[in-house]
């Protein structure tokens, strides 16, 4: 069956601007997660949904930062007046539940130039 | 804040060799998840732990939990070339806490 799909799996953009990134979780998994990795370091956490509400969003480094989730599939990291220190790798996970074993994406390398 | 300490940081071990990664958190856990990134790649998940002292196998992988639920790790016996990549623990403080990682090099 289909992994966990991310799109773009390459964004380049410009301080200043907004993006937005797409998380397509394993159909029927009701928790998602977003993580941020940097070079050299392990994922960070970011926000955890569990069907459409977020269960905990404290890893949003500012207000920034927003994810929605809308009817508890897709979901949307997105990301207003980028600066540089936002760029890494965004990567999403998707699990059967809150706490079980969690399929990532593939990420996506976001570059703020 | 929750905090997951994992070392060493890097690991080179001629193909054959044992390699061990250990994850420490000052505070007691719900459960730990190991994963493997493999260079390039996203993690993948390897293993749960529960239970208090838990051992699981796979292969030649060796999960255990620590009697207090604090610390764990992960063996691997006689590495190949193919067990290259980070491994990483994250720590279930209500949402999941990744470790730094241990990056394993295997020299053929």
């Amino acid at each position: 069956g289909a992994g966990v799909s991310q799109t773009p799996s390459n964004k380049v953009t410009e301080k200043g601007k907004y993006v937005e990134l797409r998380c397509d979780p394993i159909s029927g998994h009701t928790a998602l997660y977003w993580y941020r990795q940097s070079l050299g370091q392990g994922p960070e956490f970011l926000i955890y949904f569990q069907g459409t509400g977020a269960a905990d969003d404290s890893g949003l480094p500012n207000d920034r930062f927003f994810a929605v989730r809308p009817e508890g599939s897709v979901s949307t990291l997105k990301i207003q007046r980028t600066e540089r220190g936002d760029s890494a790798v965004y990567l999403c996970a998707s699990s059967f539940g809150g706490r079980n074993e969690q399929f990532f994406g593939p990420g996506t390398r976001l570059t703020v130039l | 804040g929750q905090q997951v300490m994992q070392i060493p940081q890097y690991q080179h071990v001629q193909e054959g060799e044992d390699f061990t990664t250990y994850c420490n958190s000052s505070t007691t856990l719900s459960n730990i998840q190991w994963y493997k990134q493999r260079p390039g790649g996203h993690p993948v998940f390897l293993i749960q732990l529960v239970k208090s002292g838990e051992v699981k196998k796979q292969k030649r992988l060796t999960f255990q939990f620590g009697e207090a639920k604090k610390n764990s790790s992960l063996h691997i016996t006689a590495t190949q070339t193919t067990d290259v990549g980070t491994y990483f623990c994250a720590a279930d403080f209500n949402k999941f806490y990744f470790g730094s990682g241990t990056k394993l090099n295997v020299k053929p």
